[in-house]
């Protein structure tokens, strides 16, 4: 079980929209379309932004949005706020019930 | 309102045995689906998920750390156990349970308990 590998860091002024990828495998990514992705501010526990590819949990902004292309799954964030900047995370079912990471991406708002 | 908390010792010596608790509420194990995980991160790293222990009490583990890992419950206290064999000092990490309801995903997280392996 390999990391998911994302960009180190993404940053985007207010307003504009960013794009975080995270590349798997055919085993975990490309196998299911259960990835997930996670905020984290400093200090604090990941929150669920997005599961299932593309499905928001509620009170999630519709700023956030996911979506799959064979094995690179992507978060993409419109119109960028300063409370955006925060670490995010991706995570995908890799089978038999277990579960690989992502290796992080640094959101800056300029 | 569902909520996950984590509980051990801040401290452990090298080679020493780590043992976590997660108390929850808000949710029942038992319930069909339900699973909660058990996932760590070093100071300044990302994420890696560690084991995951379901309503049917089946378990699941990282196949880096398998031989290493327990994952229990105890149903009726709420709460799901960790324990960790040889500690050493790369297991240093804020170890967070997380719920799991059986979509692929951990909605509900604990706050998280930082681990510090040193002699």
């Amino acid at each position: 079980q390999s990391a998911l590998t994302q960009p180190a860091s993404v940053s985007g002024s207010p307003g504009q929209s960013i794009t975080i990828s995270c590349t798997g495998t055919s085993s975990d990514v490309g196998s299911y379309n259960l990835v997930s992705w996670y905020q984290q501010h400093p200090g604090k526990a990941p929150k669920l932004m997005i599961y299932e590819v593309s499905k928001r949990p509620s009170g999630v902004s519709n700023r956030f949005s996911g979506s799959k292309s064979g094995n690179t799954a992507s978060l993409t964030i419109s119109g960028l706020q300063a409370e955006d900047e925060a670490d995010y995370y991706c995570c995908s079912y890799a089978g038999s019930s277990t579960f690989v990471f992502g290796t992080g991406t640094k959101v800056t708002v300029l | 309102q569902v909520t996950l908390r984590e509980s051990g010792p801040a401290l452990v010596k090298p080679t020493q045995t780590l043992t976590l608790t997660c108390t929850f509420s808000g949710f029942s194990l038992s319930t069909s689906g339900m699973c909660v995980s058990w996932i760590r991160q070093p100071p300044g790293k990302a994420l890696e998920w560690l084991a995951l222990i379901d309503w049917d009490d089946d378990k699941y583990y990282s196949t880096s750390l398998k031989t290493r890992l327990t994952i229990s419950k105890d149903t009726s206290k709420n709460q799901v156990v960790l324990t960790m064999t040889n500690m050493d000092p790369v297991d240093t990490a804020t170890y967070y349970c997380a719920r799991s309801p059986g979509t692929g995903n951990f909605d509900y997280w604990g706050q998280g308990t930082l681990v510090t392996v040193s002699s």
